[in-house]
Order: structure tokens, then C-alpha cells, then sequence
């Protein structure tokens, strides 16, 4: 079964840290690229940041305002992705969720993937 | 700075009705646009990428159109499980942007 599946989430003082993760299966997690998306509370989505495949240059791009906080890494051969989120903030209290596009995006992109999300509440 | 906007913000609709949403970018953004369902409590799902293929599994009453600004995703028969909100999702310019969605309530 195709599946990615979060964890880590939680309640965290501003300027603290917390590590996501997310784990995936049925798919070759080594092709994909992989990203993390949120959605704070009576909000919309918001894309956080992404990152390559290692063939495709295994770059990471994030958005302007996690850039310098928050850190994404694969381990593929856990087939496994991370959030690092370091100084908090209550504007980063949201649910993220973990989504692939099993092809590259150079080709064809499909965010077709999604996990459950996992919340992660900044509040002192 | 580089926008999508979707409209309308909100329809009021009945099982069976055609629904039509729209979504403007504000630079060309070739094809690379991707329409996504979200419901409260769930994981997005997506329906449409590259502003016109539909998704695996995705019913057929689900089609996307557009190119260059102006896209449209169009719903031919809204079954009771279609009311949610609706994002597009443009991957042309990092970073990439979701519009602010259509809520698509049942009448």
C-alpha cells in the first residue's frame, strides 16, 4: 500500500524545536520528490519547502518564512523524510503533512501522495 | 510578488449541479498548475496536475482546463462527497503557491 505517515508532532514554547518525520512505502521513496506542506489553523495550504531526489541534484528549497528556522533531510535508505524546526514560532502552529510526487517534478509532477498531517502547536 | 487568486471564495450548490472555479495567476505560469480537494480532517487529494490530467483514480466529472494565467477546474455533476474546499497550486515559480481556495458548500 502506498503510504506516508507523520510523526513528531506536539505542543512547543516559542523559540523552541521539534523534529518531524515522516515515513513512506509502496512506492520507490528514492525516485520522489518529497515535501512538506502546512496549514495553520482556519488558514489555507502552504507549501513549507521541498526536496530532490538524489539523482535530480537532491537540492532543498524552502519557502521565505521558515528559510533560516527550518531544515529538510531524507534518509532514503530508510525511506524516510524530516522536518528540522528550530526557533518557533506561534505563527508556525499549524498541521503539517508530508507529500511525495513519486516522478520527478522535471517530468511528470504529481503531488498525489499525502499523509495524515501531524499537528504541531507553538504556544508558551 | 507572484499571486494566484481563485474565485469565488465561497458557492452554494446542490447534488447535481455543474460547478465551474476559477483560477488566475498573476505571471504566466505555463501548464504547471494542480488542483487539490481538501476536507476537514483530511489529507489534500489531488485531482487534476499540469492543469488538465486527472490524478489516478479520480472520477472522470473532474476536469481541468487552462494555460498560460487563466485555469479552470470544472466539477459535471456535484456528487454529495464533492463539497469542500478547492485549492489550485502552481509549481512554475519556487516558491510554489496554493490560491486561497473555493468552499464549495451544499445548498
Amino acid at each position: 500500500e502506498v503510504q506516508l505517515v507523520e510523526s513528531g508532532g506536539g505542543l512547543v514554547k516559542p523559540g523552541g524545536s521539534l523534529r518531524l518525520s515522516c515515513a513512506a512505502s509502496g512506492f520507490t521513496f528514492s525516485n520522489a520528490w518529497m515535501s512538506w506542506v502546512r496549514q495553520a489553523p482556519g488558514k489555507g495550504l502552504e507549501w513549507v519547502g521541498r526536496v530532490k531526489s538524489i539523482a535530480d541534484g537532491g537540492t532543498r528549497d524552502y519557502a521565505a518564512p521558515v528559510k533560516g528556522r527550518f531544515f529538510i533531510s531524507r534518509d532514503d535508505s530508510k525511506n524516510s523524510l524530516y522536518l528540522e524546526m528550530d526557533n518557533l514560532k506561534t505563527e508556525d502552529t499549524a498541521v503539517y503533512y508530508c507529500t511525495s510526487s513519486a516522478t520527478s517534478c522535471f517530468t511528470l509532477c504529481a503531488f498525489d501522495i499525502w499523509g495524515q498531517g501531524t499537528m504541531v502547536t507553538v504556544s508558551s | 510578488e507572484f499571486v494566484l487568486t481563485q474565485s469565488p471564495a465561497n458557492l452554494s450548490l446542490s447534488p447535481g449541479e455543474r460547478v465551474t472555479l476559477s483560477c488566475r495567476a498573476s505571471q504566466r505560469i505555463s501548464n504547471y498548475l494542480a488542483w487539490y480537494q481538501h476536507k476537514r480532517g483530511q489529507a489534500p487529494r489531488l485531482l487534476i496536475y499540469d492543469a488538465s490530467n486527472r490524478a489516478t483514480g479520480i472520477p472522470a466529472r473532474f476536469s481541468g482546463s487552462g494555460s498560460g494565467t487563466d485555469f479552470t477546474l470544472t466539477i459535471s455533476s456535484l456528487e454529495p462527497e464533492d463539497f469542500a474546499v478547492y485549492y489550485c497550486q502552481q509549481r512554475s515559480i519556487w516558491p510554489w503557491t496554493f490560491g486561497q481556495g473555493t468552499k464549495v458548500e451544499i445548498k
